[in-house]
């Protein structure tokens, strides 16, 4: 089946880049997205990228996808405290459902 | 964007009792609904998946006689924990997607706490 792995943690200092890195085995995945939970909330999608596409980018979102080494990133440019979630990545083969990495816990340093 | 609510969002019941748990797209018509469960520090499970007007397909080893699901209405979908233990409690969300080349939308998520 799917598997999509994820580190569980980063911190930063505030002002500074996140990269959230993602790698997933399904070679059929159409979509694959990245959504960010706060605390004790449900999931907010943040952005997506069609799997023919290398990059997107979405005012201080930046996701780069890596198809030959099934690799997604996230990175968030000038981080600031709101910031602070866990970030999960997904992905998606045609009309199936979503299958979500582990989650990456991300804290910001004031 | 779409909005997806859930009702309630945090809720208490003794073990034993059943609770039902409501997921509404409140500005468009969803045909699927997904029910995830999510256990404290980890990610999303999937439960089961619902289409409107049709029995919801259930993933392996969630049992449906004790998670119903209905999917009632375009935008209504229930999931009832019935005999509800102390290994129920959980964040349940839904999500709701119009057809299977739109977004799925995240509800809020209810806490289920059984004691």
């Amino acid at each position: 089946g799917e598997d999509v792995e994820q580190s569980l943690f980063l911190s930063v200092r505030e002002g500074d880049s996140s990269v959230i890195n993602c790698t997933y085995t399904d070679s059929s995945s159409t979509y694959l997205y990245w959504y960010k939970q706060e605390p004790g909330a449900g999931l907010q999608l943040l952005t997506y990228i069609f799997s023919n596409m290398d990059m997107k980018q979405d005012q201080r979102l930046t996701v780069l996808l890596n198809k030959k080494d099934k690799h997604l990133s996230l990175r968030i440019a000038d981080t600031q405290t709101g910031d602070s979630a866990i970030y999960f990545c997904a992905e998606k083969e045609g009309a199936n459902n979503l299958f979500f990495g582990t989650g990456t816990r991300l804290t910001v340093i004031p | 964007g779409a909005v997806v609510s859930q009702h309630p969002s945090r809720v208490i019941c003794k073990s034993g009792t059943s609770v039902k748990i409501e997921c509404r797209s409140l500005d468009f018509q969803a045909t699927t609904m997904f029910w995830y469960r999510q256990f404290p520090k980890q990610s999303l499970m999937l439960m089961a998946t619902s289409n409107e007007g049709s029995k919801a397909t259930y993933e392996q080893g969630v049992e449906k006689d004790k998670f119903l699901i209905n999917h009632a209405s375009l935008t209504l979908s229930t999931l009832t924990v019935t005999s509800a233990h102390p290994e129920d409690s959980s964040f349940y969300i839904c999500s709701a997607r119009f057809s299977s080349q739109y977004e799925q939308y995240f509800g809020p998520g209810t806490r289920l706490t059984v004691t």
